[in-house]
């Protein structure tokens, strides 16, 4: 089954609104990362967490290795957080190479 | 910081060519992780290179892929005889020391006819 499970696979949101997408893990994941993948297919860094809560301007996320899931919670949605937004975990110590979520694809809409 | 470069950005090969993909990681990071992407299998880990040496291959099909990293600013991804199943972007990441956050190239888009 999939190491890395994440939902929901699309999401459509009106400018202005909250959503939340989540990770939930079969791994002992010990770090998550969180991405944006654009347009042009570059991958762009949102978040780094070992466990705990970090937020940056409209964005916020979590990570819970106890309960082996993340979120990540998007306030007041705009027309540039469209895109499709990926979960990677690391699997134990010492240096991993990151585990992929399938992606959700985040559509806003005026 | 230029980020992590890849070349070319856009790759077409017959079928049965080689293809040599490139990846310049970040200054001062000794860690430099392959991955591709593809719609039906997603994004997916190749291998990993940490001050230079190979730590985890595990990803790479047997046959035709290999990697190397000659020195501390270059890793190249080695594809003989590719077939179109071979077809994807495949991605360069680099970190620090390979245990914290890692940082995406732009890809490098592979076609094999």
């Amino acid at each position: 089954g999939d190491k890395v499970k994440q939902s929901p696979s699309a999401l459509s949101l009106q400018e202005g609104t909250n959503s939340a997408l989540r990770c939930n893990f079969s791994i002992a994941a010990t770090t998550v990362q969180w991405f944006l993948q654009n347009p042009r297919g570059s991958l762009i860094n949102l978040f780094y967490l070992v466990p705990g809560t970090k937020e940056n301007g409209r964005l916020k996320s979590a990570f819970d290795s106890k309960e082996s899931y993340s979120t990540l919670h998007i306030r007041d949605a705009q027309l540039e957080d469209s895109g499709t937004y990926f979960c990677a975990a690391e699997e134990g110590q010492g240096g991993r190479a990151l585990i992929f979520g399938t992606g959700t694809t985040v559509s806003v809409s005026p | 910081n230029a980020g992590v470069i890849q070349t070319p950005r856009h790759k077409v090969t017959g079928k049965g060519q080689e293809a040599t993909l490139w990846c310049e990681p970040i200054s001062g990071h000794s860690a430099v992780f392959w991955y591709r992407q593809t719609i039906v299998q997603g994004l997916e880990f190749l291998t990993y290179f940490r001050n230079q040496a190979p730590i985890d291959d595990s990803g790479m099909p047997k046959e035709r892929f290999s990697a190397q990293m000659p020195n501390q600013s270059h890793s190249t991804l080695k594809i003989q005889s590719t077939q179109p199943q071979d077809s994807a972007v495949y991605l360069c990441a680099s970190s620090l020391q390979g245990e914290d956050e890692q940082y995406f190239g732009p890809g490098t888009r592979l076609t094999v006819l």
